[in-house]
């Protein structure tokens, strides 16, 4: 199994803030890589797909960068709404791993 | 809009099988891939595999050999049935529509907790 991992476990950051979100898988799946972010009581949602393309409906502030095992994914200027964990999984092979999240806290 | 609504029992016996039905509204099953996927606080998100419209399965080798996945056209829904369940298994599932190569999975059914417990 393809192993992903994430960094910052958690970072604290205010409105307005730039974020980036750290990505790492343990071998090279290309730009087979999607984020979601997942709020308390609620299902995960698709911000973006194929390392780099946003999710229809997804804001412009969300954007996804990087190929093989380091990916990023980053708010531009944080809102009180994406206040989530967030995730990435890999999509090269079988079987779809997830990384373990990054929680968005207020700080 | 494509919605996914997961139901089935909330508690299992250990040693039972689980069973769950995602049925969809607002669209077809078809031409797309249709995923089982479960989070627990300890394992965090898990996939559990995949069903594709036409019959096509593909699991997590974890699981595999307790898995099957079924899907039903004429009533627009897909099934997961886990066999020899154990607290392990305890989590939040699931179900997702997903595209030709696996790489998006967009929406989530809103999920249901099921607890593996006597």
């Amino acid at each position: 199994d393809i192993q992903m991992t994430q960094s910052p476990s958690s970072v604290s950051a205010s409105v307005g803030d730039r974020v980036t979100i750290t990505c790492r898988a343990n071998q090279g799946i290309a730009n087979w890589l999607a984020w979601y972010q997942q709020k308390p009581g609620k299902a995960p949602k698709l911000l973006i797909y194929g390392a780099s393309t946003l999710q229809s409906g997804v804001p412009s502030r969300f954007s996804g960068n990087g190929s093989r095992t380091d990916f990023t994914l980053t708010i531009s200027s944080l809102q009180p709404e994406d206040f989530a964990t967030y995730y990435c999984r890999q999509a090269d092979s079988i079987p779809f791993t997830f990384g373990p999240g990054t929680r968005v806290n207020i700080k | 809009q494509v919605q996914l609504q997961e139901s089935g029992p909330g508690l299992v016996e250990p040693s039972e099988t689980l069973s769950l039905t995602c049925r969809l509204s607002g669209g077809s099953l078809n031409n797309y891939y249709w995923s089982w996927i479960r989070q627990s606080p300890g394992k965090g998100l898990e996939w559990i595999g995949y069903i594709h419209y036409i019959g096509t399965t593909k699991y997590n080798p974890s699981l595999k050999s307790r898995v099957t996945m079924s899907v039903d056209t004429s009533r627009n829904q897909f099934s997961l049935q886990l066999n020899s369940v154990t607290a392990a298994d305890t989590a939040v599932y699931y179900c997702v529509r997903g595209g030709d190569y696996g790489d998006w999975f967009d929406p989530w059914g809103q999920g249901t907790l099921v607890t593996v417990s006597s």
